[in-house]
């Protein structure tokens, strides 16, 4: 398996400007989250979504995020518009219901390194 | 509020020795710990889970221990080695929304 996928894998856009992060999970997986990891502010959830279905988002900043699910294999978070305190790194993770719930085990893609000028 | 503690400094150790990382909660019943891996420029990879009626957990040279009256889980590393040079994460999950809550994660470096 390819593990989860992201793109790109960096980003840099002028402040103002639309994002698109695009996720590819594990095929067969049931769980997909968004996260953003900063040095002041560590790992933080944005997003999860079960079976495609958003079910919690908020950890989501503002109405300028928002994310889609629009099947099993692809998710996009998307930043309208984009502002220099959105410059971050953005995990995309999936897991498969286990023993120990819908977060047994998470597996994280490579991160999309974000920076909005 | 809810509160994941790590040690937020460097911690260096003598290759070969023990390594112990310390993740402390508070105002949490968490259902089960895990602790993951991060080098840099990539995502976490999960290490080990611990449910909240196990009291320590081992996988090859890794050890986690978990006690909910402390409040508190150790993670340790035998026999370290530099390749063990990485920041270590914890996180927390409650049972009534499966909600990851993630440490700061705390930087581990094995001198040879």
């Amino acid at each position: 398996d390819a593990g989860v996928i992201q793109s790109p894998r960096h980003e840099v856009t002028e402040m103002g400007q639309e994002v698109t992060l695009r996720c590819k999970p594990i095929s067969g997986h049931d769980y997909l989250f968004w996260y953003r990891q900063t040095m002041m502010r560590g790992l933080e959830l944005l997003i999860y979504f079960n079976n495609n279905v958003p079910i919690d988002d908020s950890g989501m900043p503002e109405d300028r995020f928002s994310a889609k699910m629009p099947n099993a294999s692809f998710s996009t978070l998307k930043i309208q518009p984009s502002e220099p305190r959105d410059s971050a790194v953005y995990f995309c993770a999936s897991s498969q219901t286990g023993s120990a719930g819908p977060t047994d085990t998470q597996y994280f893609g490579p991160g999309t390194r974000l920076t909005v000028l | 509020s809810q509160k994941i503690e790590q040690n937020s400094e460097a911690l260096n150790i003598q290759e070969g020795k023990t390594a112990t990382l310390t993740c402390n909660y508070t105002n949490y019943s968490p259902a089960y710990l895990q602790w993951y891996r991060q080098d840099p420029g990539r995502g976490p990879v999960f290490l080990l889970l611990i449910r909240e009626n196990e009291k320590e957990k081992r996988k090859e040279r890794l050890k986690v221990t978990f006690d909910t009256t402390l409040k508190q889980s150790l993670f340790h590393i035998t026999a370290s080695q530099p390749a063990d040079s990485a920041t270590y994460l914890c996180a927390l999950v409650k049972d009534s929304n499966y909600q990851l809550i993630w440490g700061a994660g705390t930087k581990l470096i094995i001198k040879p």
